[in-house]
């Protein structure tokens, strides 16, 4: 059974840090491009970026490429987002996807003083 | 960045009544290497998304064949041929030729 699983969301300051951390089973995760991507309290989607199967290409969402950065493990089938000087529209629940085939259960991540 | 703009953005519908739902591009979603990248999810109450359909009308693992695309270009349709009950939720097109990937703003099926 394919499962990604998210973690590392919460309640977190404006100008905080933040690592997001999505752990994979289930599929040959070092086959796959894989993706972020979140969905607002009022449930719009937005794509935050990609990284490519070996980790040697990024993609980003031009408004979001100065703070976020996408990485991962493929020995630990480990998809990371590090999310830097987070702001209160970065309010939402972010999901980990492999090439939009698979989806996460998401993490709720809260940008609130 | 591409605007995918859905219609209608609620639909009530009866159980075995079909349904169509449109997804419009502001630019042709068709690749320089032919393909055209416009997907189709599925996002039931308290649930992640679900792909249903890719590259405009194959249907994706697992998903019932009522549901169906069609559609080229710029302008897009996600047709469910028959509604049953477990097809209630909000519905998303996806394009993937342009960066960066954007999504519809949703079309909620609701249940009479």
């Amino acid at each position: 059974e394919v499962q990604l699983v998210e973690s590392g969301g919460g309640l977190v300051q404006p100008g905080a840090s933040l690592k997001l951390s999505c752990v994979a089973s289930g599929f040959t995760f070092s086959d796959y491009w894989m993706s972020w991507v979140r969905q607002t309290p009022g449930k719009t989607m937005e794509w935050i970026g990609d990284i490519k199967y070996d980790g040697s290409y990024t993609n980003y969402a031009p408004s979001l490429k100065n703070r976020f950065t996408i990485s991962r493990d493929n020995a630990k089938s480990t998809l990371y987002l590090q999310m830097s000087n987070v702001r209160s529209e970065d309010t939402a629940t972010y999901y980990c996807t492999g090439s939009s085939d698979y989806w996460g259960q998401g993490v709720m991540v809260t940008v609130s003083s | 960045d591409v605007v995918l703009t859905q219609t209608p953005s609620i639909l009530s519908a009866t159980i075995g009544q079909s349904v169509s739902i449109s997804c419009r591009s502001s630019q042709s979603l068709l690749d320089s290497d032919g393909n055209t990248y416009l997907y189709w999810f599925l996002q039931r109450p308290g649930q992640s998304p679900q792909r249903l359909i890719y590259l405009v009308s194959n249907l994706g693992s697992g998903v019932p064949n009522r549901f169906s695309g069609s559609g080229s270009g710029t302008d897009f349709t996600l047709k469910i041929s028959g509604v049953e009950a477990e097809d209630l939720g909000v519905y998303y097109c996806m394009q993937a030729t342009h960066a960066p990937l954007t999504f519809g703003s949703g079309t909620k099926l609701e249940i009479k």
